[in-house]
C-alpha cells in the first residue's frame, strides 16, 4: 500500500483563522513531508521530518507550523495566512534507509489539500 | 543557474510516437534522480527511479542517467493521450529539486 492520504482536500480561510492540515500515512516510513505549489509551478520543499523530528525548515514563514505527532501523522498548522499563501499543499513521505539520507529515497505524494486563503 | 533545468514544453507528439523529455542538473555529487508525472489539480506520481549510470526499462518507459555529463532523460514509447501531463525531473544528493516541470501533449 503506497497511499498517503490528507484531509482536508479543500479549504477556504480568512487571515484570522487558525486552521490546520493533517497527513497520514501506514507504509512505515520514517520521513514525511510538506510542499508547497503554486499553480504551473514545481512543488517547493517547506519542512521534511526525520523519525519525528523537524531535520530541514526550508526559511518557511512562522505562519506555518509543522507538527509530527508519530510516525504515521504528520500536521501544518496555519495561522494569520496572506493570500499569497493560496496553493496546493503536499504531503509526502519517504523510507530512510541511511541516516540523514531521506531525500535521497522514493517520495510517495498525497493527493493535497487546495487552500485559499481569502 | 538552476539546479534542475527541464525543457518546459509545451512538448507535442503524435499517439503512438516515443516522447522524449530532458534534464540537467549542476549539483554532480547527487545520487538520486527520480521522474514524477503530475496531471492539472493533482499530486506527483512517481513514473521511475534511477540511481545508476545507464538505461533503466519499466514499460513503455525508459529513463537514462549519465552522472558525467549531469543529464537525465525519460522516454515514453508508444505514447497514449492518458501520457498528457507535466512531468517533473526530481534530483537529489545532500538537498532535493523538482526541476520546472515539462508539459507534454499526446496528439490523438
Amino acid at each position: 500500500d503506497t497511499e498517503v492520504t490528507q484531509t482536508p482536500k479543500h479549504l477556504v480561510m480568512g487571515m484570522t483563522n487558525k486552521k490546520s492540515l493533517k497527513c497520514e500515512q501506514h507504509m512505515g516510513h520514517r520521513a514525511m513531508y510538506w510542499y508547497k505549489q503554486k499553480a504551473k509551478k514545481p512543488p517547493e520543499l517547506m519542512f521534511v521530518y526525520s523519525y519525528e523530528k523537524l531535520s530541514i525548515n526550508e526559511s518557511v514563514p512562522s505562519r506555518f507550523s509543522p507538527e509530527c505527532p508519530n510516525s504515521s501523522l504528520l500536521n501544518l498548522h496555519l495561522h494569520a495566512l496572506q493570500p499569497e499563501d493560496s496553493a496546493l499543499y503536499l504531503c509526502a513521505s519517504s523510507q530512510e534507509r541511511a541516516s540523514g539520507r531521506a531525500l535521497e529515497e522514493t517520495q510517495y505524494f498525497g493527493p493535497g489539500t487546495r487552500l485559499l486563503v481569502l | 543557474q538552476k539546479e534542475v533545468e527541464q525543457n518546459s514544453g509545451p512538448l507535442s507528439v503524435p499517439e503512438g510516437a516515443i516522447a522524449s523529455l530532458n534534464c540537467t542538473y549542476s549539483d554532480r555529487g547527487s545520487q538520486s534522480f527520480f521522474w514524477y508525472r503530475q496531471y492539472s489539480g493533482k499530486s506527483p506520481e512517481l513514473i521511475m527511479s534511477i540511481y545508476s549510470n545507464g538505461d533503466k526499462e519499466d514499460g513503455r518507459f525508459t529513463a537514462q542517467l549519465n552522472k558525467a555529463s549531469q543529464y537525465v532523460s525519460l522516454l515514453i514509447r508508444d505514447s497514449q493521450p492518458s501520457d498528457s501531463a507535466t512531468y517533473l525531473c526530481a534530483v537529489t544528493g545532500n538537498q532535493f529539486y523538482f526541476g520546472t516541470g515539462t508539459s507534454l501533449t499526446v496528439i490523438p
